[in-house]
């Protein structure tokens, strides 16, 4: 089964454009969230989708969004870029079982903002 | 405010010995208990996942938790300088509604010397 995919994997903007990333979770899985991950900072939640809701969302300003389709397939978009949005997007998709819900993450966006 | 804690590290250990690798957590109702390990510049790969107290055994590695304790642990037998990496610990606290699904610690960086 094909891992989570994400694109583009790297980006560079600059300071005031805006940019969107993709993910497309492994078949079957209907959850996606996305972290951002700095040096400084670790992994922190940004907001999780199933079933094209946002379901939990992270302490992030609203330049930060998302979406999810109907194939489960889901974007993030950031706007009005700032010079600390310069980090790895990780984007993971789960599937609950019986004994709870395990995340998969897919390989990362690297943006850079100059 | 939830909280994963672990030590920053490095921990250093020898090839061939056992690496062990802690986290506590602040929120006593979590149920879900992962470890992650990630290389550099690469995304987090799930190693374990454990939900109930005690130790739960995949090859070389072994997860304990206890959650009196508020203590989750990974133990790695005959340590390989591929295990070279940060760990990371995620809980998946009970109430999710609202607020962060999952919660990262910062990662232990582990170090095998060959």
């Amino acid at each position: 089964k094909a891992g989570v995919t994400q694109t583009p994997r790297y980006l560079i903007k600059t300071r005031g454009q805006q940019v969107t990333l993709s993910c497309s979770p492994i078949s079957g899985h209907r959850s996606v969230s996305w972290y951002q991950q700095t040096p400084g900072q670790g992994l922190q939640f940004l907001f999780e989708y199933f079933s094209e809701t946002q379901r939990n969302k992270g302490n992030f300003p609203g330049r930060f969004s998302g979406r999810q389709f109907s194939n489960s397939r889901s974007e993030m978009n950031v706007s009005t870029l700032e010079l600390g949005d310069s980090a790895l997007y990780l984007c993971a998709s789960s599937l609950a079982t019986g004994e709870g819900e395990t995340q998969y993450f897919g390989p990362g966006t690297r943006l850079l903002v100059l | 405010q939830k909280e994963v804690e672990q030590n920053s590290g490095p921990l250093s250990v020898p090839e061939g010995a056992i690496a062990s690798l802690n986290c506590t957590y602040s929120d006593r109702g979590s149920q879900s208990f992962f470890w992650y390990r990630q290389y550099s510049g690469k995304s987090p790969e799930l190693i374990m996942s454990i939900y109930s107290n005690g130790d739960k055994e995949d090859g070389r590695f072994t997860a304990q938790l206890n959650k009196a304790s508020q203590y989750v642990s990974l133990l790695i037998r005959d340590s390989q300088p591929s295990d070279s990496a940060t760990y990371l610990c995620a809980v998946n606290p009970l109430w999710t509604s609202g607020t962060y699904k999952y919660i990262f610690g910062t990662g232990t960086r582990l170090k095998v010397l060959a």
